[in-house]
């Protein structure tokens, strides 16, 4: 069945540093691919996404390449700052299928350092 | 405005009883799902629900029970409480397969 891998964490950084955060799928189908971020005490919130092969999305600094051949979606940022502290999922949609139910990943607890 | 509203945030209750969980959408979406994300933030799906009808039931005990009395509401009741229930839920909405979910502030549920 469907779903997706992320790297564990926590993973912790200092501010300025740069962000991989990794993720792999399994999907049957052509899914989208999403990024989710969760900040302390709030629900998931929408970060970025794809749709199909070679599609980038960006939000925020953050960015995200759908790789078909490598079925992956890492999610990058070039300079962290302390406010990005959450943790993130990464999440597939298996299209219409289940009418767009998501498969998410573990979650990686990120923690920035000033 | 909040586009998913749950209510309450926080519910702190004893074993054996029954409490119900309140979720609201103001999007218009026709799908909606209930979620329990444990201590280790793992999100599990628990009900998907579209227009009214029960599509998505995955193996929950049957002491919890949704149930949508309309399009924009998607309720969450659990009967006779385990200390095992103890996580936070939250509700979310899904304009379609490739638009990703909008999601409710969760509640945070603790069993003593």
């Amino acid at each position: 069945g469907d779903s997706v891998t992320q790297m564990e964490g926590p993973v912790t950084l200092s501010e300025e540093a740069f962000l991989t955060i990794n993720c792999t799928y399994t999907a049957t189908g052509y899914p989208s691919l999403f990024w989710y971020v969760q900040y302390p005490g709030e629900g998931l919130q929408l970060l970025l996404k794809a749709t199909k092969a070679d599609d980038k999305g960006s939000n925020k600094g953050f960015e995200a390449t759908y790789r078909k051949e490598t079925t992956s979606f890492h999610l990058e940022k070039g300079s962290v700052q302390v406010s990005d502290s959450a943790v993130y999922f990464c999440a597939l949609s298996d299209g219409g299928s289940t009418l767009g139910r998501l498969y998410f990943g573990r979650g990686t607890q990120l923690t920035v350092w000033p | 405005d909040t586009a998913v509203s749950q209510t309450p945030k926080y519910l702190v209750t004893q074993m054996g009883n029954d409490k119900s969980i309140k979720c609201e959408q103001n999007l218009g979406h026709d799908t909606m799902y209930w979620y329990k994300q444990d201590s280790k933030k793992f999100l599990k799906i628990m009900f998907s629900y579209n227009n009214k009808e029960l599509i998505i039931n995955e193996t929950v005990p049957n002491r919890f029970s949704p149930k949508s009395p309309d399009k924009a509401h998607l309720n969450l009741h659990i009967n006779s409480l385990e200390l095992g229930d103890s996580a936070v839920y939250f509700c979310a909405t899904a304009e379609g397969a490739n638009y990703g979910y909008t999601f409710g502030s969760g509640t945070r549920l603790t069993v003593v």
